[in-house]
């Protein structure tokens, strides 16, 4: 089942934090984290396996809630290098088999 | 290391053509990936593999069919080309379960 992402679209000035979530109706296998820029391929993030994990990655951050239903995914003191499209993909048997986000749409203005 | 090679990168069909969208990897993962990604929108799972001789139905595999003979390749064939297969296409791979994929840079296909 496809998760539902929030926003659809965020517009940030350098500097500013920002908040992306990835719900999903049913437990999770593990859930990814992909930027894609215009006009290129996904980018891997991270990756979450484990209820209440967390990890971060240089200013990028994200969460996977206990019940592995929800994960969030957070962007501190943005960059212009950030902007793009974000996605999460989730795994529902553990097969790797990717159910995606429709994708949260980031534009880091100076 | 290439990683993972799409050909061609752009492609205009008529319909009813036929064609083949051309994966190889050389990082020897064993698991493959064909996705679609329609303008302003996600990724959606064709087919998967996740070893030579063994492909299996995604969530979209209705126009398509897939072979998998070596670990390398992972060729995506189109039967008859219809208007709604118009759309980006993503090849990506993964040493298995729990570990990121890797996407190709994708065939932009256009059926007219």
């Amino acid at each position: 089942q496809q998760p539902v992402q929030s926003p659809q679209a965020v517009i940030l000035r350098e500097g500013e934090d920002a908040v992306i979530n990835c719900s999903s109706s049913k437990a999770l296998y593990s859930v990814h984290w992909y930027r894609q820029k215009h006009g290129e391929a996904p980018v891997f993030l991270m990756i979450l396996l484990k209820g209440g994990e967390q990890k971060g990655h240089e200013k990028i951050s994200a969460s996977f809630n206990e019940k592995k239903q929800q994960s969030s995914l957070y962007l501190t003191a943005s960059q212009l290098s950030y902007s793009g499209t974000y996605f999460c993909g989730t795994d529902e048997w553990g097969a790797n088999n990717l159910f995606f986000g429709t994708g949260t749409r980031l534009t880091v203005i100076p | 290391n290439a990683g993972v090679t799409q050909t061609p990168k752009f492609r205009i069909l008529k319909i009813g053509q036929s064609m083949t969208l051309q994966c190889t990897q050389d990082m020897n993962h064993n698991y493959m990936y064909w996705y679609r990604q329609d303008p302003g929108m996600g990724l959606k799972l064709i087919y998967y593999s996740v070893g030579a001789g063994i492909t299996d139905k995604g969530e979209v595999p209705n126009g398509y069919n897939v072979s998998r003979s070596t670990t390398e390749d992972f060729p995506l064939r189109l039967e008859l080309a219809a208007p709604s297969q118009t759309s980006v296409y993503f090849c990506a791979t993964s040493s298995g379960s729990g570990y990121e994929q890797y996407f190709g840079p994708g065939t932009r296909l256009t059926v007219t």
